[in-house]
């Protein structure tokens, strides 16, 4: 399967705690996302890198979240003293950066924080 | 400001008829629309797309409609299939970041 993977699919973690995902793209995508989504809305925008450059940051994306993508490959989005409200689904997206540029998702990681 | 709405969120139907499902946008630099297709506890899978300068594109069973002047999009499937129950989403580009409509239930009851 050469599919956007995500990593883990689901983290219960405790308030106060940092957490860590890591998304694979489809190989020689250069374009990777970073999407949240809560529960009865449709996915929110939070961050993209062109390659290894981050590009767009949404204002969604507080000082607590930080994203990474070293070397324009897979990506991390850690979460640092996470709140009960960072409680959503994160999405992974990648997309060749050319054309119409058609967007593909990962499953998904659900993230619950008690 | 929802700059891309969907104002149905549940649409049911017999299996074998046609299901329309309908999406506003406010933003006019958008030029690229996507709807995606999403099961509980997965990803969306992307269904089908349009340029903003096309206002049809068929594939199989779904054809999105685009009308610029009114700033709307539509999604047919037919026929409609059990399988087909799930959340559609309508999404909207301008170059980079997607932004998603809320969603509509779709039901296709046998």
């Amino acid at each position: 399967d050469t599919g956007v993977s995500q990593d883990p699919r689901h983290k219960i973690t405790k308030r106060g705690q940092n957490v860590t995902f890591r998304c694979d793209p489809i190989s020689e995508h250069n374009r990777l996302y970073w999407y949240r989504q809560t529960l009865g809305q449709g996915p929110e925008f939070l961050t993209y890198f062109q390659n290894e450059a981050q590009l767009e940051k949404s204002r969604l994306l507080s000082d607590r979240f930080s994203a990474e993508r070293p070397k324009g490959s897979f990506s991390t989005l850690e979460i640092q003293r996470t709140e009960q409200g960072d409680s959503a689904m994160y999405l992974c997206a990648s997309s060749t950066g050319t054309g119409t540029d058609t967007q593909y998702f990962g499953p998904g990681t659900r993230l619950t924080v008690l | 400001d929802q700059q891309v709405k969907q104002n149905s969120p549940s649409l049911s139907v017999q299996e074998g008829r046609i299901s329309i499902l309908n999406c506003d946008y406010t933003n006019s630099m958008f030029d690229y629309f996507l709807w995606y297709k999403k099961y509980p506890a997965e990803g969306p899978t992307f269904l089908i797309s349009i340029s903003s300068i096309k206002d049809k594109n068929e594939d199989g069973r779904f054809t999105v409609f685009l009308n610029k002047s009114a700033k709307h999009l539509s999604l047919h499937i037919v026929p409609s299939q059990p399988g087909d129950s799930a959340v559609y989403f309508c999404a909207a580009t301008s170059g980079s970041r997607l932004t998603f409509g809320e969603g509509t239930q779709l039901t296709v009851n046998p």
